[in-house]
């Protein structure tokens, strides 16, 4: 178990500009989701993937906002024309298939911090 | 519109003594509640968790003790030691949505 993995851990980018960030969740993990975190608030919810499948988007995910997950595995975020409210730290997590029998939880990678200036 | 509160954000104890913790919820479909606890720049790690038909749950120094009637939740420490300092995160979930809902956090400081 080699844990969530994500790339870049920091972005600087100016206003404007496309960014793109990968997730690798964990191996046996078919459920992978996209969180949001701000200074002061707890992670919010943008985008959920079952294998490769989007079942869920938050109203928080802007038409700027696109996320995939072609194979079932790793998966991307890219932010196009990115504003300044942008500025985050992105969250990727993954859930076991068990989720429902005992094992609820989400595995959250390190993050990828976000400024645009 | 705050399905999950923190309403404390910050709190200190005594190496040691007992560290309380406190998570008010709103939605009455939850029926599963977990705890992280971060890190500066890392992500959240998962600390320990609770199922709606359960009042506690255990697991070494922390406790988690649900009460639904007064949708409210807490998570004891004891004892505090200083590693613990960091922001704790409460978070809801129903077992029809994997979707965490977070609170805004606690940043818990351990005095030496």
């Amino acid at each position: 178990d080699t844990g969530v993995s994500q790339d870049p851990r920091h972005k600087i980018t100016k206003r404007g500009q496309n960014v793109t960030f990968r997730c690798d969740p964990i191996s046996e993990h078919n459920r992978l989701y996209w969180y949001r975190q701000t200074l002061g608030q707890g992670p919010e919810f943008l985008t959920y993937f079952q294998n490769e499948a989007q079942l869920e988007k938050s109203r928080l995910l802007s038409d700027r906002f696109s996320a995939e997950r072609p194979k079932g595995s790793f998966s991307t975020l890219e932010i196009q024309r990115t504003e300044q409210g942008d500025s985050a730290m992105y969250l990727c997590a993954s859930s076991s298939p068990t989720w429902g029998q005992g094992d609820e939880k989400l595995f959250f990678g390190s993050g990828t911090q976000l400024s645009v200036l | 519109d705050q399905q999950v509160k923190q309403n404390s954000p910050s709190l200190s104890v005594q190496e040691g003594r007992i560290s309380i913790l406190n998570c008010d919820y709103t939605n009455s479909m939850f029926d599963y509640f977990l705890w992280y606890k971060k890190y500066p720049a890392e992500g959240p790690t998962f600390l320990i968790s609770i199922s709606s038909i359960k009042d506690k749950n255990e697991d070494g120094r922390f406790t988690v003790f649900l009460n639904k009637s007064a949708k409210h939740l807490s998570l004891h420490i004891v004892p505090s030691q200083p590693g613990d300092s960091a922001v704790y995160f409460c978070a809801a979930a129903n077992f029809g949505n994997e979707k965490l809902t977070f609170g805004t956090g606690t940043r818990l400081t351990i005095i030496p």
